[in-house]
Parts: C-alpha cells; structure tokens; sequence
C-alpha cells in the first residue's frame, strides 16, 4: 500500500552543511511534486514544488530536482541550520487524479 | 489572514462510536483534502472536496465520509471506530486541485 515504515530513515547533518534528501516515486505518470517539512506537533508545511516539464527548481536556500527517467526527486538544503530540523516528505499528484501520495519521510537532524 | 484551522485539536473516542472533524480552509481557497496520518508514517489521501462534492477517494472504507459546505469548509466523519483509526487527521486547502496545499495543525484521534 501507500504508508511507510514506522521507522524512518535519518538524515544527521553538521549546521552548516548542506543536505541532501532523495526520495523515489512510484507512478510514471505523475506530472507534479511537492516536498513537505514536519515538525512535532504540526501539519505538513509546503517548501517547494515542481512540475514534470521541468528537472530544476530554486527557492531560498532550497532546491528540488526531478530526474524523470529514474523516477527520482531531491530535495538540497543549503547551509542547513538547527531549525530546519524535522521529518520530510516528497509527495506526487497522481498525474490526472486529484490525489497527492505521500513518500517515506525522512527525518533531518541537525547538529549545533 | 488565518490559515486552515482544523478542530478539535484533541478527541478520545470509545471503538464503535462516531466521530465528527471540522475544518475551515484559508481564505480565498476552495478545495479541501482530508488526510490521516498514523504515528511515524507519512499521511495517506482520504478524499478532496470541490464545489460541495467529494471528488476523489483513497483507500478508506465508507465509514469514513465527509462534507463541504457553501463556505468551503469541510467535515470528516469517521463511524464504528475501530481502534486503527488511531492517527492524526490533516485537512489541506488549496485555491486549485494542483495548486500548494496548505495544511492544518491536525486533530489527533485516539480510539480506545
């Protein structure tokens, strides 16, 4: 089915430095993605988004890329700081469909 | 401008009773997308709601049903709990069906 393990992978970066989280998608025929930030105790907060006629896109301090032929998405935090600590997750509209699935998060920790 | 309120913010239920979750979408958005979230999991897509009519459904059964309102907000009910309907339930709205979705806080609900 579409949920994830309960334990999720974990992410430890040095404040700072940059992180990189990936993610994989599941259906060909998505055309538009979103990346989501989770702290405790909070809904999903929106932090960028791409459609599938594009493989880049750049906000502050943050950049999705999209590589179709793989069906891979990252997400590129730059000069990550301690607030940007919190559970990740990529997400795709099943292309046609108004249903957004959500992938496996990914727990960022960063350290001071 | 307040964004997607959702409540109650917490319920405790017994199995088998009945459940009712309101939200009230951002202003100026027309769509709402119900989604549970299970402890540690990333959330699942309930249904959407567009001009008063459920749009598209996830995998849930029809004890789980709901409700748009000419203002646009939205309610979800839940029937016959069962103790795995335990998970915090996240109402998104959004001014397209493809547009950012923007979340509530959530309402956690816990079966017993």
């Amino acid at each position: 089915g579409e949920s994830v393990g309960l334990h999720l992978p974990t992410l430890s970066v040095q404040e700072g430095d940059n992180s990189i989280i990936n993610c994989a998608y599941s259906n060909s025929a998505s055309d538009y993605f979103i990346w989501y930030k989770q702290e405790s105790g909070k809904g999903p907060q929106f932090i960028i988004d791409i459609r599938s006629n594009m493989d880049k896109r750049q906000g502050q301090r943050v950049t999705v890329l999209l590589n179709k032929t793989v069906k891979h998405l990252s997400l590129q935090i730059a000069a990550t700081q301690p607030g940007d600590s919190a559970v990740y997750f990529c997400a795709e509209n099943d292309g046609g469909g108004f249903k957004t699935i959500f992938g496996a998060g990914t727990r960022l920790f960063v350290k001071a | 401008d307040a964004g997607v309120t959702q409540s109650p913010t917490h319920l405790i239920k017994t199995r088998g009773q009945q459940v009712t979750l309101r939200c009230s979408p951002k202003s100026g958005h027309d769509t709402v997308s119900w989604y549970q979230q299970a402890l540690g999991q990333g959330p699942q897509f309930i249904f959407q709601y567009y001009e008063e009519e459920e749009r598209q459904r996830g995998n849930f059964p029809d004890r789980f049903s709901g409700h748009q309102f000419p203002n646009y907000s939205s309610e979800l009910n839940v029937n016959a709990l069962l103790l795995g309907d335990s998970a915090l339930y996240l109402c998104a709205s959004s001014p397209r069906e493809l547009d950012e979705q923007y979340f509530g806080p959530g309402t956690r609900l816990t079966v017993t």
